[in-house]
């Protein structure tokens, strides 16, 4: 597509739920990632994808994260029993890693309320 | 590990005038590349100016410049002739070759009519 695409925009979930994040890239980019950003923070980094490469989870904060990408593309956040301190909002950008100079685009996010 | 350090938490600016944000950052890698986000309400993180760098000249996108010292590890951001809609967080970022981006703690601008 012409972006990088995130669903839902919104989730309002109880917590103790699990819920799942989408995130659509850029056709052909080969590298995916998801940050979190809290009320008026920087951006956490979570978790990134590179092509067939085993992935890098070392900024997932608990093992009730966890994230897969499929066929190289569509990539799903999922947390598990819900805490009110993931509240935040979920950013995925992708890129292309033969041109590391240009950054990376992000999607417009999903706003995470667990209440 | 790279760490990118943003130290104004705020800055406001009258329209049209001139704002300058400071960015330094800390590595060991010789090949990396340098970044201005900007993130207004609407969520959207937006690529302002990019830095490679090997290079020396400093990058300028319109009424975005930076000022990239890189022997002080320091890359600052000017907004000439402040705009209303430039009101945003501004990220800096940093990223070596290979590697993921890693951002600053933002610094929000206000533009003052």
């Amino acid at each position: 597509g012409a972006g990088v695409s995130q669903s839902p925009s919104n989730k309002v979930t109880e917590k103790g739920k699990d819920v799942e994040l989408r995130c659509d890239p850029i056709s052909g980019h080969t590298a995916l990632y998801w940050y979190r950003q809290s009320l008026g923070q920087g951006l956490e980094f979570l978790i990134y994808f590179q092509g067939n490469s085993a992935p890098d989870k070392s900024g997932l904060p608990s093992d009730r994260f966890s994230a897969e990408r499929t066929g190289g593309s569509v990539s799903t956040l999922t947390i598990q029993r819900t805490q009110q301190e993931d509240s935040a909002v979920y950013l995925c950008a992708s890129s292309l890693e033969a041109a590391p100079n240009y950054g990376y685009t992000f999607g417009s996010g999903t706003r995470l309320t667990v209440v | 590990a790279q760490t990118v350090t943003q130290s104004q938490p705020e800055m406001s600016v009258q329209e049209a005038e001139t704002v300058t944000l400071s960015c330094t950052y800390d590595t060991s890698e010789n090949n990396y590349y340098l970044f201005w986000y900007k993130q207004p309400p609407s969520r959207q993180m937006i690529l302002v100016i990019r830095q490679e760098a090997y290079k020396q000249q400093n990058a300028t996108e319109n009424r975005f410049s930076v000022n990239f010292q890189k022997a002080a590890k320091s890359f600052s951001l000017k907004i000439s002739d402040s705009q209303l809609g430039d009101t945003a967080m501004y990220f800096c970022a940093f990223k070596a070759a290979g590697n993921k981006l890693t951002f600053g703690g933002g610094t929000r601008v206000l533009v003052k009519p």
